[in-house]
């Protein structure tokens, strides 16, 4: 399995622009989570799916974040629009249960100037 | 609430001695407790993780951790450190819903030779 996949890898934009994250976690897995890693506030978990339905969103900063989970192979998260604060590593994780092991991707390193 | 406290943001260690990076947590009821490490650059991978039964978890690379609930702890351990083990350590806690995930600030870990 190539675990869990996490595009760009990168991503430069300025302040006021869209910012889309996506993940594909791995095939079987039911539940999904998106965190964010900033060296000010460490990891925290913005939103986690089960089954595709947002099971908690309460970590999601304010209205400009949004995720998606059309199918259970693909998740997006969105930042409309982004400021310079967003700036953090972004890591998504699938698990194939609520609590079982979280597999982690290798996260999206995103900068907003 | 919930929450997760390491108190050591930062340990050195020379290689080959033991280790014990501390972790407690605050919840209601019995917690779902995990260890994970990351690596450089990396995501975040699990150690081990506690649910009930014995005490004592045995997890990969040779770590273990102990559950104490008289203490509110679940300590990682390793007996002989490697110089491969330099890394961020991050206790984590789930209420036994699964609904809620909190990750502690991270410890890390520094081995000289």
């Amino acid at each position: 399995d190539a675990g869990v996949i996490q595009s760009p890898r990168h991503e430069v934009t300025e302040m006021g622009q869209e910012v889309t994250l996506r993940c594909k976690p791995i095939s079987g897995h039911n539940s999904l989570f998106w965190y964010r890693q900033t060296m000010m506030r460490g990891l925290e978990l913005l939103i986690y799916f089960n089954n595709n339905v947002p099971i908690d969103d309460s970590g999601m900063p304010e209205d400009r974040f949004s995720a998606k989970m059309p199918n259970a192979s693909f998740s997006t998260l969105k930042i409309q629009p982004s400021e310079p604060r967003d700036s953090a590593v972004y890591f998504c994780a699938s698990s194939l249960r609520a609590l079982g092991t979280q597999y982690f991707g290798p996260g999206t390193r995103l900068l907003v100037l | 609430a919930q929450s997760v406290t390491q108190p050591d943001i930062h340990i050195t260690v020379s290689e080959g001695a033991s280790l014990e990076l501390r972790c407690n947590y605050s919840y209601g009821a019995t917690p779902y407790l995990f260890w994970y490490v990351q690596s450089p650059g990396q995501g975040l991978q699990l150690l081990l993780k506690y649910f009930s039964g014995d005490t004592l978890v045995q997890g990969i690379k040779g770590f273990e951790a102990e559950f104490k609930r008289s203490q509110s702890s679940f300590n990682l351990r390793k007996p002989s450190v490697h110089w491969s083990d330099a890394a961020e350590y991050f206790c984590a806690v789930a209420s036994n819903t699964g609904n809620q995930f909190y990750f502690g600030t991270g410890t890390s870990l520094t081995v000289i030779p």
